[in-house]
């Protein structure tokens, strides 16, 4: 939908880092959500970002680049239970349009 | 505690008959919002409503009606002229429109035998 690309999975070790890359269509943009969803269950909101740079929420961290259309999510000191699927999600013209996820592994 | 609540978790309908599912709010928000996911696919917007007694089609509409008569509720209506009903469905809702952070239920999964 409206060009969000992301990988559909990645496997990490456990506390190791890990980045999961999102581009976008840059036409209409107005912010860049990133979500946690795990299997079965609602996704959780873990960041927005507006304006170019990096936020930081303790292990997460979330960056956008408005110019290249793009946008990464940093996941530091990973745990098992972050083995889910992250969604990007791009913030448009009265509605949010979601990317299908990556679903990241997380292993011993 | 405020929250978006979903029912129920699991839903079976055999196929031709319309089915409701439930979408409540105690949030106070103004946008509510339902999703559809299908493996392998991203949520795509069905309907939205950023007000009471008003909606819009997202861009999956047919097959679905909604309706927006109170601020805390939207009920999603899966019709019989939804081809391929059988999926997950999410409801969210946020405080000031689209660009906002959404909060989501726990999600229906539906399935049509």
């Amino acid at each position: 939908g409206q060009n969000i690309d992301q990988p559909t999975e990645m496997t990490a070790t456990e506390g190791a880092i890990v980045q999961i890359n999102c581009t976008y269509q840059t036409s209409g943009f107005n912010g860049l959500f990133w979500y946690q969803q795990h299997a079965g269950e609602a996704p959780t909101f873990l960041s927005y970002n507006v304006l170019d740079g990096l936020e930081e929420k303790g292990r997460f961290s979330s960056f956008l680049s408005r110019s290249k259309g793009y946008s990464y999510l940093l996941l530091k000191e990973l745990q098992m239970k972050d083995s889910a699927s992250y969604l990007c999600a791009r913030g448009g013209y009265q509605k949010v349009t979601f990317g299908i996820g990556t679903k990241l592994q997380v292993i011993p | 505690d405020g929250g978006i609540t979903q029912s129920p978790k699991y839903l079976f309908r055999k196929e031709g008959q319309n089915v409701t599912l439930s979408c409540e709010q105690n949030l106070n928000h103004d946008a509510m919002y339902w999703y559809r996911q299908d493996p392998g696919q991203g949520l795509r917007l069905i309907y939205y409503s950023q007000i009471v007694n008003d909606f819009q089609k997202g861009d999956i509409a047919e097959g679905y009606s909604v309706s927006r008569e109170k601020k805390e509720s939207f009920p999603l209506t899966v019709t019989s002229a939804q081809k391929n009903p059988t999926a997950f469905y999410l409801c969210a809702s946020s405080s000031t429109g689209l660009n906002t952070e959404a909060f989501f239920g726990q999600g229906t999964r539906l399935t049509v035998v």
